[in-house]
Formats: C-alpha cells, sequence, structure tokens
C-alpha cells in the first residue's frame, strides 16, 4: 500500500492562476479531508468528503473546490490562486467517521507546499 | 474559525527528561487525538482517546481525556532525540459532526 499520495510535492504560483492538487488513496477510505497548515495555526479543514459523490465544507473553504468522484482520489482545486493561499496542504483519509465511532486510522500525505506570488 | 488553546509553544529540554503539554478548549469534545509531525512530513496520530476520564498510553507517551472534556494532556517520559518535532492536540467538534479541530501545536527540541 502507498497510503496517502499527494502530488506536486512543491509549487509555485502567480496570483490569478488555478491549479489542481492531487490527493489519492488505495486504503479504500470513505472519508478524505484537505487541511491547510500555517506557521503558529495548526491545521484547519478546508473541505471533506464522507464517500464518493459527497462533499462538505470546513472551517475555511473559500477559494477552493473540491470533488469526489472516486473512493480514492480527492482533488482540491484553487481557481484564482492569491498569496493568502500560501500554505502548507495536506490530505488525510480514514475509514471511519463519528457514526463509526472512531478516528484512530487517519492517514495524512506528505503535504503539497503551495508558494502564491 | 474555532481553534483549541495548546500550551506550551515550544519546548527545549535535555535529553532524558519528562515532558508535559496541554490542551483546552471552550467547548465539549466527544474524542481526543494527538499527533506527531517530523519536518516535511503529514502528521502521524500517536494516541487516540474517546471516553472522558480515559488516560492511555503508547510506549513512554501518555494522553489524558480530561474529566470536563474541554482539555485533555500528553506527556512524553524520558525523552529521546527522535521525540523532536511539532505535537499536535486534535477535537472532535460535537457541533460539527465529522470534523477535527487542532491545536496550534507544540514545538519540541531535545537536546542530547
Amino acid at each position: 500500500n502507498a497510503g496517502v499520495t499527494q502530488t506536486p510535492k512543491f509549487q509555485v504560483l502567480k496570483t490569478g492562476q488555478s491549479m489542481t492538487l492531487q490527493c489519492a488513496q488505495d486504503m479504500n477510505h470513505e472519508y478524505m479531508s484537505w487541511y491547510r497548515q500555517d506557521p503558529g495555526m495548526g491545521l484547519r479543514l478546508i473541505h471533506y468528503s464522507v464517500g464518493a459523490g459527497i462533499t462538505d465544507q470546513g472551517e475555511v473553504p473559500n477559494g477552493y473546490n473540491v470533488s469526489r468522484s472516486t473512493t480514492e482520489d480527492f482533488p482540491l482545486r484553487l481557481l484564482s490562486a492569491a498569496p493568502s493561499q500560501t500554505s502548507v496542504y495536506f490530505c488525510a483519509s480514514s475509514d471511519t467517521t463519528r457514526l463509526a465511532g472512531g478516528w484512530d486510522t487517519q492517514y495524512f500525505g506528505p503535504g503539497t507546499r503551495l508558494t502564491v506570488l | 474559525g474555532q481553534q483549541l488553546n495548546q500550551s506550551p509553544q515550544s519546548m527545549f529540554i535535555q535529553e532524558g527528561e519528562d515532558v508535559s503539554m496541554n490542551c483546552t478548549s471552550s467547548s465539549i469534545f466527544n474524542t481526543w487525538l494527538w499527533y506527531k509531525q517530523d519536518p516535511g512530513e503529514g502528521p502521524v496520530l500517536l494516541i487516540a482517546l474517546y471516553k472522558a476520564g480515559e488516560l492511555t498510553s503508547n510506549g513512554r507517551l501518555t494522553a489524558q481525556f480530561g474529566i470536563t472534556r474541554k482539555d485533555s494532556f500528553l506527556n512524553i517520559s524520558a525523552s529521546i532525540p527522535s521525540d523532536v518535532g511539532i505535537y499536535f492536540c486534535a477535537g472532535q467538534d460535537l457541533g460539527n459532526t465529522d470534523k477535527l479541530i487542532f491545536g496550534t501545536g507544540t514545538r519540541l527540541q531535545v537536546f542530547p
């Protein structure tokens, strides 16, 4: 198993450019999520999905879109990048949800470091 | 958005010392998690707590779910150089199903 993979590892964009951060997992997990990590802020939830075809907003969704056409993939799209989106982005997956009672199998990817000039 | 208050922000200790860090919240959580993040990596789950008052160990790590359900503590005994990293707490917010709220992190440095 590769676990949770993210591409690219690093990316530099100009203001106004668009791009997609890729996330894939091979563990057949239903739950996937995107976080951003900024200095002194911890991780903040952007969007999440409880299964294919279902997505929902997290704490900081503005400026980001997601879709979940398959169980394996959960791409994050920046339609018009802004300097405020400079951050490290983490994708995570889990095979449990609150209804199932636990989070002890949540796995994080290695992260994508994005700089917007 | 809601964030957890995690303290201390950073710690500089000598190898062999014990470490304590904690997280507090204004809201009640039904789950507390502790993660460790190494440089350039994603967070890795260390300990999960599901019940108020629960005390759980994982090797030299011990974590407790506060009885008020608004706080949690992580202790590391006999620290070693590989304990270096950033430690995050995370709570599951009852008012927002399936969402984790993360603390701001405690950066740990261990000197030989």
